[in-house]
């Protein structure tokens, strides 16, 4: 059975600290790896996908890696609206159900 | 830019009502998702498409039948809705087996089912 286990649930990090978001993933054949950010009250918004291990993808203030068992989200010197909970999600070959984690809720104090 | 629009952000049904909702996407997207979502539990699949006329049972369906008549509208119908059917309801759509392309998801629908 396809798995994703996102952790921590909740980060809670002072503006300007670094720190990273773990996603691990159990799937029979990674066609990719998804990387979403949702704010409150709102639908998950696309950020990345990542196709092979040692990809990294970048976008302002985010990092995305990819390994044969795990992806990271790294995030260098957030700002308060980094605040999201992020969600990765993890698609197999073969059919196009995406299995999602359960999120990390990051929140970014001034 | 995608869009999927969801008919209505807040909706307040009774126990035992039949229940629609619905999700437009103007993308030409093949595929078309309904999940739900739950504190502590994620997003789920409900149900799926991948082409008019055509489902696929996801990992919750009971409680839930859908409809697609035409490519750019799905829709999720509750037949009889009980009170464990409250919750945040998300479309989503994507092109088919087209390079990894992501789903792109609607605000949502919170419903309450009282």
């Amino acid at each position: 059975e396809d798995q994703v286990t996102q952790s921590p649930e909740a980060l809670r990090l002072q503006e300007g600290e670094s720190s990273s978001l773990n996603c691990s993933y159990t799937v029979s054949g990674l066609r990719g790896l998804f990387w979403y950010r949702q704010d409150p009250g709102k639908g998950p918004e696309f950020l990345f996908t990542l196709y092979s291990a040692g990809e990294e993808k970048e976008k302002e203030r985010l990092k995305a890696t990819l390994t044969k068992k795990e992806s990271f989200l790294h995030i260098t010197a957030p700002k308060p609206e980094d605040s999201a909970t992020y969600l990765c999600a993890a698609l197999p070959f073969g059919n196009e159900k995406l299995t999602f984690g359960t999120g990390t809720r990051l929140t970014i104090i001034p | 830019d995608v869009k999927v629009t969801q008919s209505s952000r807040y909706l307040v049904k009774r126990t035992g009502e039949k229940v629609f909702l619905e999700c437009v996407q103007d993308m030409d997207h093949e595929n078309m998702f309904w999940y739900r979502q739950d504190p502590g539990l994620g997003l789920r699949l409900i149900y799926f498409s991948y082409d008019v006329k055509m489902k696929e049972k996801g990992d919750i369906p009971e409680g839930y039948s859908v409809s697609r008549e035409k490519k750019e509208r799905f829709s999720l119908i509750l037949e009889s809705a009980s009170t464990n059917q409250t919750s945040m309801y998300l479309c989503a759509s994507s092109f088919q087996l087209r390079g990894n392309q992501p789903q792109h998801f609607g605000d949502g629908t919170r419903l309450s089912i009282l």
